[in-house]
């Protein structure tokens, strides 16, 4: 599966449009890019996943450039309550289920929503 | 919307001794699950693929015989850290993917069990 790039750590105001960017240059034309969030102590929440349209959900739209080597995820009014580490993950889609579906964590964006 | 749940949240116990950690798929089937460890200010690490029926798939530098995963239904998997020591003290994570679904459709994560070995 592609790696992928992003920032440590990133502020947002409360009430403002958090833009979490996600560097995935080696991403193949089968792999999807999926997002998901880790709040301190607990397990991951899926966000949002595309292929290369953009997509939008209750929670978050996903923005993938044309090229699909890079993507953002967008909250649109953050609040604090989405403080968390977000993880970019890009996976094949594999057929033959089993282990083909395991995802790769990397070290994700520590989201600060300040007051 | 599908949940998956963890039992116990957080354990202590003596070190030596083997402790067991339920993953269940509360309102769907799950075919595979998957148990991560997360370590304090590390990411997720998958331990290892959990299939209904067969022996479980373990990742690389992972001992078998120390974690014993189990997953006799669609709706439950077990870990079982045997001989556990404070170095198996650890956040341990399980996720399930629905039977069935589209091969695209996202895992489902449980809140996770907090291992604590004196």
């Amino acid at each position: 599966d592609a790696k992928t790039t992003q920032p440590p750590s990133m502020d947002c105001a409360e009430g403002r449009a958090a833009n979490l960017p996600c560097n995935h240059s080696t991403i193949s034309g089968n792999e999807y890019v999926y997002w998901y969030r880790q709040i301190h102590s607990q397990g991951p929440q899926y966000i949002i996943h595309g292929l290369k349209n953009n997509e939008t959900n209750e929670m978050a739209s996903l923005i993938i450039t044309e090229d699909r080597k890079s993507s953002t995820l967008i909250l649109p009014h953050a609040t604090l309550r989405d403080t968390a580490v977000y993880y970019c993950i890009v996976r094949v889609e594999g057929s033959s289920g089993g282990s083909n579906y395991k995802l790769t964590f990397g070290k994700g964006t520590l989201l600060t929503v300040n007051p | 919307g599908a949940v998956v749940s963890q039992h116990p949240s957080w354990v202590i116990c003596k070190s030596g001794t083997s402790v067991k950690i339920e993953c269940r798929s509360l309102d769907f089937q799950a075919t595979t699950m998957f148990w991560y460890r997360q370590f304090p200010k590390q990411s997720l690490m998958l331990m290892a693929t959990s299939n209904e029926g067969s022996k479980a798939t373990y990742e690389q530098g992972v001992e078998k015989d120390k974690f014993l995963i189990n997953h006799a239904s669609l709706t439950l998997s077990t870990l079982t850290v045997t001989s556990a020591h404070p170095e198996d003290s650890s956040f341990y994570i399980c996720s399930a993917r629905e039977i069935g679904s589209y091969s695209n459709q996202p895992q489902h994560f449980g809140d996770g069990t907090r291992l604590s070995i004196l």
